[in-house]
């Protein structure tokens, strides 16, 4: 089975520190990504990434910043949390590729991120 | 405008009935459709998938897409508790097969 995991269920970080996310996957997938859930607003693309130190911005990158070192891990980084990015956040993979190859996106657990 | 569209709920049904759930967009470049459905506190999860137009059927599940009105929906027949989650669908662009573009989510209940 495919796995995507997400270093925290639940974190509480103070406004003003630098948040680290982490995220591994281990099917050897081209795409990784992140998004936020929140209630009413759905998924939120922030960022994601084609191959290894390729990342593109999704619908919300303001106040994050992403890191792809190698193909298996994605970081996401928050670079001075405010109290407006207390959110579930959602780390995903999928196959890439053209056509039928890359109709899943394999999710993680979701790391709900206070910020106060 | 959202490129997908989707009523949140929720949606409060009792077990046995019939559920639809849909979804609608505007990009006429979408040939993926996909339903995923996420439990309470969990990730989302692939339930079902099409390609282009036409029904699907797994089980009690049946996808169903409409290109031509842009509307895709989601059957659920003898609906169950363990149905109760969220439905979230998503589509993929046939100009960017690596972009999910996904629906807010329905919140589905059914009630024993």
């Amino acid at each position: 089975d495919v796995k995507v995991t997400q270093s925290s269920r639940y974190l509480v970080k103070r406004t003003g520190e630098k948040v680290f996310l982490e995220c591994v996957q281990d099917m050897d997938h081209e795409n990784m990504f992140w998004y936020r859930q929140d209630p009413g607003l759905g998924l939120r693309l922030i960022y994601f990434s084609y191959d290894v130190k390729m990342k593109e911005k999704g619908d919300i990158p303001e106040g994050y910043s992403v890191s792809r070192e190698k193909k298996e891990r994605f970081s996401l980084i928050l670079e001075s949390a405010s109290t407006n990015q207390t959110s579930m956040y959602l780390c995903a993979s999928s196959p890439g590729g053209a056509g039928g190859t890359n109709t899943e996106a394999f999710f993680g657990q979701g790391t709900r991120l206070t910020v106060v | 405008q959202k490129e997908v569209e989707q009523d949140p709920g929720p949606l409060s049904v009792p077990e046995g009935a019939i559920v639809s759930l849909n979804c609608t967009y505007s990009n006429s470049a979408f040939q993926y459709f996909m339903w995923y459905r996420q439990y309470s506190r969990k990730g989302p999860e692939l339930l079902m998938y099409t390609y282009s137009s036409g029904n699907k059927e797994d089980g009690r599940f049946t996808a169903q897409v409409d290109k031509s009105s842009k509307y895709i929906s989601l059957f659920i027949r003898d609906s169950q508790p363990s149905d109760s989650a969220t439905y979230l669908c998503a589509m993929l662009s046939a100009y960017n097969f690596n972009k999910f573009y996904f629906g807010s989510g329905t919140k589905l209940n059914v009630k024993p």
